[in-house]
């Protein structure tokens, strides 16, 4: 199974700043995915990112407050704007295929 | 709506007793099955997961569970509890719809484990 690295590992941020997540795969895979986990929650994925293309967003997130990259097969980016404290939770990406998650970013918005 | 659905929000058994976490699923077709584990603070790890075949799929970690169509259900199972298998346990299901493995998570199952 691919293995994946994501940065940074937690984060305390003020509200109305950004964030961006990165997440890195020691394989070429062709769907990456990012989930939210809020507090005592399941998890909610928020899009699929596919290289050279936009992401798919699910409903009820958009783009503008979550903007994602995918500039080549092993590498992606989430960021999370404008935060507020609603936004504290834990993100985490993921590969298809192999259905493997990476350690997750645990984010407090103060 | 595909849906996943863990009913015991909270299990506790005692340490060395058999152990089922129960998992029932809502899809058109048959999806495909996982189950996840997850300690405090720490991401997802997968146990065990199902795509078609042998309906009893082992695991990582001493776990198993069973896929009953009849039921729609993939209940995750243990012999034997350690301590160190107390965390938060996920269900999720996928399916490749339009290109997209998404997964669809259910709710979690925490176990407590007492000595």
């Amino acid at each position: 199974s691919a293995v994946i690295s994501q940065k940074p590992s937690r984060d305390i941020c003020q509200r109305g700043t950004s964030l961006t997540i990165q997440c890195q795969v020691d394989s070429q895979v062709t769907m990456m995915f990012w989930y939210r986990q809020q507090p005592g929650q399941s998890l909610t994925l928020i899009a699929t990112a596919n290289q050279g293309s936009e992401a798919t967003y699910e409903s009820g997130f958009v783009i503008d407050k979550f903007p994602i990259s995918r500039p080549n097969l092993t590498f992606s980016t989430l960021t999370v704007s404008n935060m507020s404290p609603e936004d504290s939770s834990i993100y985490l990406c993921s590969v298809g295929q192999g259905y493997t998650f990476g350690s997750g970013t645990r984010l407090t918005v103060v | 709506a595909q849906s996943v659905t863990q009913p015991d929000i909270h299990i506790t058994v005692s340490e060395g007793a058999s152990l089922e976490l129960r998992c029932n699923y809502s899809y058109g077709a048959t999806p495909y099955l996982f189950w996840y584990v997850q300690s405090p603070g720490q991401g997802l790890q997968l146990l065990l997961k199902y795509f078609s075949g042998d309906t009893l799929v082992q695991g990582i970690k001493g776990f198993e569970a069973e896929f009953k169509r009849s039921q729609s259900s993939f209940n995750l199972r243990k012999p034997s509890v350690h301590w160190s298998d107390a965390a938060e346990y996920f269900c999720a299901a996928g399916a490749v719809q339009g290109g997209s493995e998404k997964l669809v998570f259910g709710k979690g199952t925490k176990l407590t484990v007492n000595p």
